[in-house]
């Protein structure tokens, strides 16, 4: 039973317009879920987490949501940058310090 | 403060041979999960350990193992290689709670021939 699950592996989008990465996931009693990014040959870097108190949380250019009601969450990156050309994954505990990780989609931001 | 370290970053080695890898975790944190990352599963956990006891285990044969040291320094080891294990192997340092941040190193690229 895949935990969480990205459905889109790539995604292309121009630069300074909007992209959106989304999520779905399964039932759990504890919903906490985290956003990181990828770049080739590097390990992952934390970008943002939520938890189920919340619907919203934003830091800077990168906000995510989650939807409760439809087990999704996703995470809005304005406005991209080329910079921003990574791997997302999503990712949410299922033990101490065990994170699963969803398969990922790759951005890439057309300057 | 210094950020999660791996050594080494590039390791070659046959089949049947076994290997040792090592991470050494940022400053002040307790944990030290392993994962694997491979073109076709994809960011998979290993095992994690927390004051040098494993504390969780993922669904990997025996032959991956791990270890760590009093200084939260950890190693794992993979024995009997197959060529199926080439992968990056990623570690992973917080301070041990569910919520706690997971900070990564910049992994080892493991080939297997």
């Amino acid at each position: 039973d895949q935990q969480v699950k990205q459905n889109s592996p790539s995604l292309s989008v121009q630069e300074g317009r909007i992209s959106i990465l989304n999520c779905d996931y399964t039932n759990s009693m504890f919903d906490y879920f985290l956003w990181y990014k990828k770049y080739p040959a590097e390990g992952p870097t934390f970008l943002i987490s939520i938890s189920s108190i919340k619907d919203k949380n934003e830091d800077g250019r990168f906000t995510v949501f989650l939807n409760k009601s439809a087990k999704h969450l996703s995470l809005h990156i304005v406005p991209s940058q080329p910079g921003d050309s990574a791997v997302y994954f999503c990712a949410r505990p299922t033990g101490a310090n065990n994170l699963f990780f969803g398969t990922g989609t790759r951005l890439t931001v057309i300057p | 403060k210094a950020g999660v370290t791996q050594t080494p970053r590039y390791l070659i080695k046959t089949r049947g041979q076994q290997v040792t890898l090592s991470c050494s975790p940022i400053s002040g944190h307790r944990s030290v999960s392993w994962y694997q990352q491979t073109p076709g599963q994809g960011l998979q956990f290993l095992f994690e350990y927390f004051s040098e006891t494993q504390r969780n285990k993922g669904n990997f044969p025996g032959r991956f193992s791990g270890r760590q040291f009093s200084n939260s320094r950890s190693e794992m080891n993979v024995s009997t290689l197959e060529l199926g294990d080439s992968a990056l192997y990623l570690c992973a340092s917080s301070s041990g709670t569910a919520t706690d941040t997971q900070y990564f190193g910049p992994g080892t690229r493991l080939t297997v021939l």
